[in-house]
């Protein structure tokens, strides 16, 4: 079955520590997007990848770092300089760099600082 | 830059009622406009889209939304609410701005349906 896969489900992260979550999608689709979710908050942009090797900043990149090394996977990674990490993190993708195409979601990864 | 308001971060309604959630957009261009429905601990499902087509859209589950400019309103409706419409419902603008294709999501509404 085609969709987009995210992992872990649920990821705990230590002070200082970075932490990387996995978004790998079969959809063959060119662009990748990973939101961050917090309660009352709505989904807020964090990077985007419109094509392989080639990504931007969101509206809130600032401690997060991403890679598009193959156009299947975007993982993104939480670094110790993201000083509120908790929240739920969803990947979508989407076919094509048109603006009235679908977003396609993930079942998105819980984070949670121990 | 576009944005989107929802208007009521919670809505309760019978089952039965007639459901309304409400959205409105800034946007200085025509938009495109869509909205999404998430279930607990899962992603984000398109419901419907507007795209200049049509001002009024039809969805899945039997939500319809209608866009009207004048209000600067994208507001989503179902006649009569089912239990399985629970849910977190998204309003979102796609960017228009840059080349870059984006979407803004609004805060959500949950909606609680009751016996």
């Amino acid at each position: 079955d085609g969709g987009i896969t995210q992992s872990p489900k649920y990821l705990f992260r230590k002070e200082g520590q970075n932490v990387t979550l996995s978004c790998e999608q079969n959809l063959n689709h060119d662009a990748m997007y990973w939101y961050r979710q917090d309660p009352g908050q709505g989904l807020r942009l964090i990077y985007y990848s419109q094509i392989v090797n080639d990504f931007q900043k969101g509206d809130i990149a600032e401690g997060y770092s991403v890679s598009r090394e193959k156009k299947e996977s975007f993982p993104l990674t939480v670094t110790s300089a993201q000083k509120n990490p908790t929240a739920f993190y969803l990947c979508a993708s989407k076919f094509g760099q048109t603006t009235n195409e679908k977003l396609f979601f993930g079942s998105g990864t819980q984070l949670s600082v121990l | 830059a576009q944005s989107v308001t929802q208007l009521g971060s919670h809505v309760s309604v019978s089952e039965g009622a007639l459901v309304l959630l409400r959205c409105n957009y800034s946007s200085s261009v025509p938009p495109y406009l869509f909205w999404y429905v998430q279930y607990p601990n899962q992603g984000l499902q398109l419901l419907l889209k507007y795209t200049s087509a049509a001002t009024l859209v039809k969805g899945i589950n039997g939500f319809e939304a209608e866009f009207k400019k004048s209000e600067t309103s994208f507001h989503l409706t179902k006649p009569s609410a089912h239990m399985s419409d629970a849910a977190e419902y998204f309003c979102a603008v796609s960017d228009l701005t840059g080349t870059a294709s984006k979407l803004t999501f609004g805060t959500g509404t949950r909606l609680q349906v009751t016996l």
